[in-house]
C-alpha cells in the first residue's frame, strides 16, 4: 500500500484565493511527522510546515496551515491568499517515529500535486 | 550561501559511463540523504549517512552505485556503467540528528542526470 497518497495531480487556482492540497497516509507507527514541500522548477525542495503525530494544534507558518485530521489519517495542506509565486510542484511526506520497526530518518514522499496559480 | 549545494546541475552523459555527483550539506548537519526524483513521482530514498558511516541503502540502489562520505563532510554519488533508466533527479538533502521529530531536512537543488 503506498504509504503517502495525493490524489490530485494538478490543480489550479485564482491570485488570492485558498487552495487545498490533500495527502493521506499510512502507518502503523503511534510516532510520526508529516512535512509539505514545495518544489520550484529550479529542483530544490523548499520545507513548508511540519504536523507531529502527537500535536494537538494543527499546524500554521505564515500562509500555510495543515488540516491534520488523525482518525482520517489526512493531513491535507491549506494555502491562504494564494500568489503568483505559489505555482510549483507540492509534495506530502512522512517520517515514521521507527517504533514499528521501521527507520526514523528517511522521509517517505507522495507524488505531488501540480498547483497553477492564475492572475 | 549556507545552504546544501549540489554540483553539477546537469549532466549528460552517454550509456555505460561513470559519472560521479557532489553534495555539500549544511556544515553543523551530522545526518545526509541521497534521493533519486524520477519524472512525474516524489523523491526516493536511496542512501543515508550519519557523518562518516553509510547507515543504510535502498534496494534502489544497484552494485553499480556507490556513494561515500569522508570525514563526515561532503558526498560523493557514483554511477558506474550508465543506462538510460537512470535518467533522473539526483536530490542531496542534510538535516540534523532527528533529536525531534519536527527537525527537517534540507534539499539541494539536485543534479539533473540524462544519460543517452
Amino acid at each position: 500500500a503506498q504509504k503517502i497518497t495525493q490524489t490530485q495531480p494538478g490543480m489550479f487556482v485564482q491570485e488570492k484565493e485558498a487552495v487545498t492540497l490533500d495527502c493521506t497516509y499510512d502507518t502503523s507507527d503511534p510516532s510520526y511527522g508529516l512535512f509539505w514541500y514545495k518544489q520550484p522548477s529550479s529542483g530544490e525542495m523548499i520545507f513548508l510546515i511540519y504536523q507531529g503525530s502527537y500535536d494537538q494544534q494543527n499546524a500554521t507558518e505564515g500562509r500555510y496551515s495543515l488540516n491534520f485530521q488523525k482518525a482520517r489519517k489526512s493531513a491535507n495542506l491549506v494555502i491562504s491568499a494564494s500568489q503568483l509565486g505559489d505555482s510549483a510542484m507540492y509534495f506530502c511526506a512522512m517520517r515514521e517515529g521507527g517504533l514499528s520497526g521501521g527507520s526514523n530518518y528517511k522521509l517517505t514522499f507522495g507524488k505531488g500535486t501540480l498547483l497553477t496559480v492564475n492572475p | 550561501d549556507t545552504g546544501v549545494s549540489q554540483d553539477p546541475r546537469h549532466k549528460i552523459t552517454k550509456r555505460g559511463q561513470n559519472v560521479t555527483f557532489r553534495c555539500d550539506p549544511i556544515s553543523e548537519h551530522n545526518r545526509l540523504y541521497w534521493y533519486r526524483q524520477t519524472l512525474g513521482q516524489g523523491p526516493e530514498f536511496l542512501t543515508y549517512f550519519q557523518n562518516e558511516a553509510q547507515l543504510e541503502k535502498s534496494r534502489l540502489l544497484s552494485d553499480r552505485f556507490s556513494a561515500e562520505r569522508p570525514k563526515g563532510s561532503f558526498s560523493t554519488l557514483e554511477i558506474q556503467r550508465t543506462e538510460q533508466g537512470d535518467s533522473a533527479m539526483y536530490l542531496c538533502a542534510s538535516s540534523l540528528d532527528w533529536t525531534v521529530m519536527n527537525t527537517e531536512a534540507f534539499f539541494g537543488q539536485g543534479t539533473r542526470l540524462t544519460v543517452v
